[in-house]
This record gives structure tokens, C-alpha cells and sequence, in this order.
């Protein structure tokens, strides 16, 4: 039974656009939510992350948006560059400091 | 901040040895290590967490008599796959967790062939 769904397994996007990445959990007791980007064959990197406490979180290009009454999270890269093309994955984390339940990833390609 | 080693980075071996993974935090402390799975085209499994000094977790499904797990310190775990057949072939990821924090920073990977 998967808690995070990230239901969109890719996406395209022109340089210099908005990417915009959605990720969907159903266990109301996730308070802590976080964005990763994998390239092939490296282990995952942080991007950013956001307590249920709040409703945006800014870093740089990136910014995480939560609506907790409709259990949903998006990510937005603005502007889009090809160093962006990648993997993303949603994780979300609650209760004891336990594991972090990852969705299944959206491969990004960004295009010229 | 917030980097993490893993060693060797690729592995070759026969069916039937065993081979150990090292993950490192090089500039935290980790309380926590988790050990993941990737499989092509899928998301990332845990495996098991372990916790600084003591017995480590196994998600079910995963046999801890041959996938042994240390977590003997605050900077080092290790993993150790123990009589390894095919199937056991992947791409294995630490990560890293500090005290009182969710994020996870994770290891570069070490890709597992076992022939």
C-alpha cells in the first residue's frame, strides 16, 4: 500500500520554464516532507523540505507548496535548466523520527 | 555539509562469496543509517535502519542472516551481503540521519554484480 504516490512518471519541460512536480500521501500522520533529485547510477541529493507547519518553503530556484486538506505537495523549479533533467522523488516522514516513505519518482527532461 | 561516503562504489563477484559496503558520514554525526535498495527503473527500498550501538531494523521481507548490518559508530556503517547469488545484484544506497532531524543524506551508491 504505497503512502506517497507520485502519479506522473515523467515529464518534459522547455528550458527556462516552470517544472512543476506533484506528490499525492495518504497518512495524515506525515509532518515532514522532502524533495530528492537522482541522477542514474549516484545516490540520491536533498533538495528541499517542509514542515506540515507550513504551507511554502523557498530555496533558490526551488519551492515546495503543501495543502494538507487535500494531502498534496508540489515542487516548482522556475526557470528550468537542463542540469535539471532527472529523477525526483517525494518522501514524507512523521511521527517517531522514523523512515521516510518515498513515492515512485518523476523523470524530469528538460529540453533546449 | 552534509556528506556521504559509500565504498567501493562498484563491486564484481562470485556467487556464493560475500562482500561488505561502507557508508560514511564524513562531517555529522549519524545516529541513524538506513540501507537501500534500487532496482532499475524503481524507487528506492529500505531495507533496514540501524541505529548508533545497536541491533539494526529489517523491513519485511529482507533476510537480516544474509544482508548483516553494523552500525558501530557515529560516522560508519557497514554492509555486509553474505553469500551473494545473482539475484542479489543491484544498486545498494546508504543514507545518513542526525539526531533530532528527518532529512536523509545519502551515499553515492555502490553498484553489486555477483556472477
Amino acid at each position: 500500500d504505497q503512502q506517497v504516490k507520485q502519479n506522473s512518471p515523467s515529464l518534459s519541460v522547455q528550458e527556462g520554464r516552470i517544472s512543476i512536480l506533484n506528490c499525492d500521501y495518504t497518512n495524515s500522520m506525515f509532518d515532514y516532507f522532502l524533495w530528492y533529485k537522482k541522477y542514474p547510477a549516484e545516490g540520491p541529493t536533498f533538495l528541499i523540505s517542509i514542515s506540515s507547519i507550513k504551507d511554502k518553503n523557498e530555496d533558490g530556484r526551488f519551492t515546495v507548496f503543501l495543502n494538507k486538506s487535500a494531502k498534496h505537495l508540489s515542487l516548482h523549479i522556475v526557470p528550468s535548466q537542463p542540469g535539471d533533467s532527472a529523477v525526483y522523488f517525494c518522501a514524507a516522514a512523521g511521527g517517531s523520527w522514523g523512515k521516510l516513505q518515498f513515492g515512485a519518482g518523476t523523470q524530469v527532461v528538460v529540453t533546449p | 555539509g552534509a556528506v556521504v561516503s559509500q565504498h567501493p562504489s562498484w563491486v564484481i563477484c562470485k556467487s556464493g562469496t560475500s562482500v561488505k559496503i561502507e557508508c560514511r558520514s564524513l562531517d555529522f554525526q549519524a545516529t541513524t543509517m538506513f540501507w537501500y535498495r534500487q532496482f532499475p527503473k524503481q524507487s528506492l527500498m529500505l531495507m533496514a535502519t540501524s541505529n548508533e550501538g545497536s541491533k539494526a531494523t529489517y523491513e519485511q521481507g529482507v533476510e537480516k542472516d544474509k544482508f548483516l548490518i553494523n552500525h558501530a559508530s557515529l560516522t560508519l556503517s557497514t554492509l555486509t551481503v553474505t553469500s551473494a547469488h545473482p539475484e542479489d545484484s543491484s544498486f545498494y544506497i546508504c543514507s545518513a540521519r542526525g539526531r533530532g532531524t528527518y532529512e536523509q543524506y545519502f551515499g553515492p551508491g555502490t553498484r553489486l554484480t555477483v556472477t
